[in-house]
């Protein structure tokens, strides 16, 4: 079954500092895999996606992640972070080729930035 | 276009009453997503519709949870009768398609649900 695992429930950086922030999915075919971003009160907004070809995409807001196959993770990055991006994010995997519309999503990491 | 629609925002209601959450998709959106959130068990999918046709439900917790779509451009959760273990907050997601580039979805602001 497919399953996704975010390790780090809350992580907190400074201002300016990196960021990467973990997903590991369990999926038996070729996924997709999405990492979405939550402000409080508000709904998901797509950060990037992946689907196939170039391991490594790129997406808004200075977002990153790369999908390691062999370690089954799409780690999310940032160079440096800004107090704007304090949300909490979500990893979710989706099958790919069929009809099924089920994204798997993870339980969430929270950012805090510090000033 | 605006994105997905929902209403009410916040919905405070007492147990054993009726709950109907409603949704408006982007328009031209042929998938439409039902999810609840809570802090124990996260982001789950409720139940979807292709072309307004349910094609999962099983996510759907119990018989007290019924889903509708009627047309393209709506969609409604309802509970009834309602109860506290029901508080979460609902989300509906639209997309384009669940396959390919286009598996993309876009979520509205949630109905965030109490049941004292």
């Amino acid at each position: 079954a497919q399953s996704v695992t975010q390790p780090d429930i809350h992580i907190t950086v400074s201002e300016g500092a990196s960021l990467e922030l973990r997903c590991n999915y369990s999926y038996g075919a070729t996924p997709y895999l999405f990492w979405y971003v939550q402000s409080p009160g508000q709904g998901l907004q797509l950060l990037l996606k992946y689907f196939s070809g170039d391991t490594l995409v790129q997406g808004i807001k200075g977002f990153e992640a790369e999908f390691k196959r062999s370690q089954s993770s799409f780690n999310l990055r940032k160079p440096s972070v800004h107090w704007s991006d304090a949300a909490e994010y979500f990893c979710a995997v989706g099958a790919y080729g069929g009809s099924q519309g089920n994204l798997i999503f993870g339980k969430g990491t929270k950012l805090s930035v510090k000033p | 276009d605006a994105g997905v629609i929902q209403s009410p925002r916040h919905e405070v209601t007492e147990m054993g009453q009726e709950v109907t959450l409603r949704c408006k998709p982007i328009s031209g959106h042929d998938y439409l997503f039902w999810y609840r959130q809570t802090m124990m068990r996260g982001l789950e999918l409720l139940i979807y519709f292709n072309n307004n046709v349910p094609i999962d439900d099983s996510g759907m917790p119990e018989d007290r949870f019924s889903a509708k779509m009627p047309n393209a451009s709506f969609s409604t959760l309802k509970i009834q009768p309602s109860e506290p273990r029901d508080s979460a907050v609902y989300f509906c997601a639209s997309s384009l398609a669940t396959t390919g580039v286009n598996t993309e979805a876009f979520f509205g602001q949630g109905t965030r649900l109490t049941v004292v």
